[in-house]
């Protein structure tokens, strides 16, 4: 079945490059998106990568997608304070009707 | 423009009671989802509507969870009779097509069932 998987906790000074890991298993992916969940919010879409990319770069923000290796992940240079939140990695199957397969939850710590 | 929003923002029950979660979407979108996390778990979507119609419901976990969008506006989501494993948060959320990237999601009802 679809699975995706994400380690649970990351804690970084302020000012370092925070990576946050994401494997999933469905090869027919077309689509994957990192959310963000501050504290008593909704998630709120950071970015997201088609299949056929395996970089992406947004100001403080890189993607980078190995699709042999199914796996996905977020680098967030100079990490700041107001960046400490949950991050979820999800996936976007061929087909889908858009229904989103979410993992875990990354929760990321930033220290002064 | 006023986002995804939803009410209760937090819910307590007791096991066998009903409780009726409404998520009112973006105005203009068709397309409403809805999702649920149980503690420590994944973000798991249990159905999409398209306006007023059920476009893929195999999320839903069981006969006691109905879900309606009558008129296409506004969505509900009954729990009856609700049991303990029904706890978590349940999030809304919405978008205008049925391709397009950003979901927009709601904050979350918190439903605990004691």
């Amino acid at each position: 079945g679809e699975d995706v998987e994400q380690s649970l906790f990351l804690s970084v000074r302020e000012g370092d490059s925070s990576v946050i890991n994401c494997t999933y298993t469905d090869s027919s992916s077309t689509y994957l998106y990192w959310y963000k969940q501050e504290p008593g919010a909704g998630l709120q879409l950071l970015t997201y990568i088609f299949s056929n990319m395996d970089m992406k770069q947004d100001q403080r923000l890189t993607v980078l997608l190995n699709k042999k290796d199914k796996h996905l992940s977020l680098r967030i240079a100079d990490t700041q304070t107001g960046d400490s939140a949950i991050y979820f990695c999800a996936e976007r199957g061929w087909g889908s009707q858009g229904n989103l397969i979410f993992g875990k939850g990354t929760k990321l710590s930033v220290k002064p | 423009e006023a986002g995804v929003t939803q009410f209760p923002s937090h819910s307590v029950i007791e096991k066998g009671q009903t409780v009726t979660l409404r998520c009112d979407p973006i105005s203009g979108h068709d397309n409403l989802y809805w999702y649920r996390r149980v503690m420590g778990k994944e973000i798991k979507f249990l159905l999409h509507f398209v306006k007023e119609s059920k476009q893929d419901e195999s999320g839903m976990p069981n006969n006691r969870f109905l879900a309606e969008r009558t008129g296409g506006t506004y969505s509900t989501l009954k729990v009856q009779p609700a049991e303990l494993e029904d706890s978590g948060v349940y999030f809304c959320a919405s978008s205008q097509e049925q391709g397009e990237h950003e979901q927009y999601f709601g904050p979350g009802t918190r439903l605990t069932v004691t």
